[in-house]
């Protein structure tokens, strides 16, 4: 079964550009996560999707940060204009259901974010 | 207060030796609780989840404590391969994760 899958894998941009992160989760799976880890820190959820509606999108900083997730399948995140603190590993994740009542999330690999 | 503390790290043991990781949380409404394992410059993958009558798998042990809002895990007979950095998971309608603790085991 193929896992999720994630690009760029990494990214190097000058502050105050933008940038896109794709991520396609395992099939079938209902329920997508991005979370943002920065080096030294665990990784902090910024928005969570069922299907294709948005359940939390709390700690997304939304004068910069997007998301989408239009057809409840792929999705993208996207930061516009990016500053020096969004350095960090940008982490899709995916669970069949209810995968935040199981623990049981599968990640990506990761899209690392350098933001110069 | 951070909504999960873990200890921090790192740990730095020898192969064969037993090792502790401690968490902390601050959300007593907190309803489930999980260890996830995150080798260097990897993703994140769940090692274990942890319930109230504490649980076993193989070499490691998960126990809960309510009343502390504390959780631990136990890694016995320390391989090379456990070196990792473990990461404390609180479900609390969404899952919060520790800033994660360091373990190196040396040969």
């Amino acid at each position: 079964e193929a896992g999720v899958a994630q690009s760029p894998r990494y990214k190097i941009i000058e502050k105050r550009q933008s940038v896109a992160f794709w991520c396609n989760p395992i099939s079938g799976h209902a329920t997508l996560y991005w979370y943002q880890q920065i080096l030294g820190q665990g990784p902090k959820l910024l928005i969570q999707f069922q299907n294709n509606g948005v359940v939390d999108d709390s700690q997304l900083p939304k004068d910069r940060f997007s998301a989408e997730r239009l057809k409840g399948v792929d999705s993208t995140l996207k930061i516009q204009p990016a500053k020096l603190e969004d350095s960090a590993v940008y982490l899709c994740a995916s669970s069949s259901g209810q995968g935040w009542n199981t623990g049981e999330l599968f990640f990506g690999e990761g899209s690392r974010l350098t933001v110069l | 207060r951070k909504e999960v503390e873990q200890d921090p790290g790192p740990f730095n043991v020898p192969e064969g030796a037993t090792v502790a990781f401690n968490c902390t949380y601050s959300n007593s409404a907190s309803q489930s609780f999980f260890w996830y394992r995150q080798d260097c410059r990897k993703e994140p993958k769940l090692l274990m989840s942890v319930y109230s009558s504490g649980n076993e798998d193989g070499r490691f042990t998960a126990q809960l404590n309510r009343a502390s809002q504390y959780i631990s895990l136990l890694i016995r007979d320390s391989k090379l391969s456990d070196s990792a950095t473990y990461l404390c998971v609180v479900n609390k309608g969404k899952l919060i994760f520790g800033q994660g603790t360091e373990l190196s085991v040396k040969p």
